[in-house]
């Protein structure tokens, strides 16, 4: 069983939906981070939570450590909202990270 | 450089050479982690470098691989003899490495491999 598991894989929606992406995991962490990749490959942050919610622009990420469950929610999506978003777990006594599979999102006009 | 960067941005070698790919983290910052992502596949972890420590090279797949980090800046991921299977995205990232273990990590644009 994978250490975190990310639902859906893929997700098509129309410009305007909101849009939850959720991130599982099985193990002790001591954060966990929402990463972003365009096409072409770059990987930008989008946050990086230990507890509670944290909110930028239209996009806003919560996690319940008990629960061992996270969300990331885009508000008002857009097409330059499609990428992938990846959901990675910085394990509790390692410094690297362990990553989900990605959901790619397509946003249509 | 404001970011992390890489070189090459692409690299094609023939199955059996050896390659070496760099990156240069952020100025300022002690941690610098390596990832490969396969084509179709996830990101995985490959080395870590925190200041003088010795790195953790729990994700390297196999003693074809190896990397060094010179004065606690640059680095240097070498493959050895390399195989098909070594295709892929190399992706580099760095953090300040205070505030362990919630600092952020910035990634570089990476180097893709192709190995024919």
């Amino acid at each position: 069983k994978n250490e975190v598991e990310q639902s859906p894989q893929n997700l098509t929606a129309q410009e305007g939906e909101f849009i939850t992406i959720n991130c599982s995991y099985s193990v002790g962490i001591s954060a966990l981070h929402w990463l972003q990749q365009h096409p072409g490959g770059g990987i930008v942050s989008l946050f990086m939570l230990s507890s509670g919610k944290k909110k930028h622009g239209r996009l806003i990420a919560t996690i319940n450590i008990q629960e061992k469950h996270s969300s990331l929610h885009i508000t008002a999506s857009h097409p330059r909202d499609s990428a992938v978003y990846i959901c990675a777990l910085r394990i509790q006594g390692a410094q690297k990270l362990v990553f989900g599979q990605g959901t790619r999102l397509t946003i249509n006009p | 450089g404001a970011g992390v960067s890489q070189s090459p941005s692409n690299k094609v070698t023939e199955k059996g050479k050896d390659v070496e790919l760099r990156c240069d983290p952020i100025s300022g910052h002690t941690a610098l982690y390596w990832y490969r992502q396969s084509l179709g596949q996830g990101l995985e972890f490959l080395i870590y470098f925190q200041g003088n420590s010795a790195p953790d090279k729990s994700g390297l797949p196999s003693d074809r691989f190896s990397a060094e980090r010179t004065g606690g800046s640059v680095s240097t991921l070498t493959i050895q003899r390399t195989q098909q299977e070594d295709s892929a995205v190399y992706l580099c990232a760095s953090s300040s490495g205070r505030g362990v273990p919630y600092n952020e990590q910035f990634f570089g644009p990476g180097t893709r491999l192709t190995v024919l």
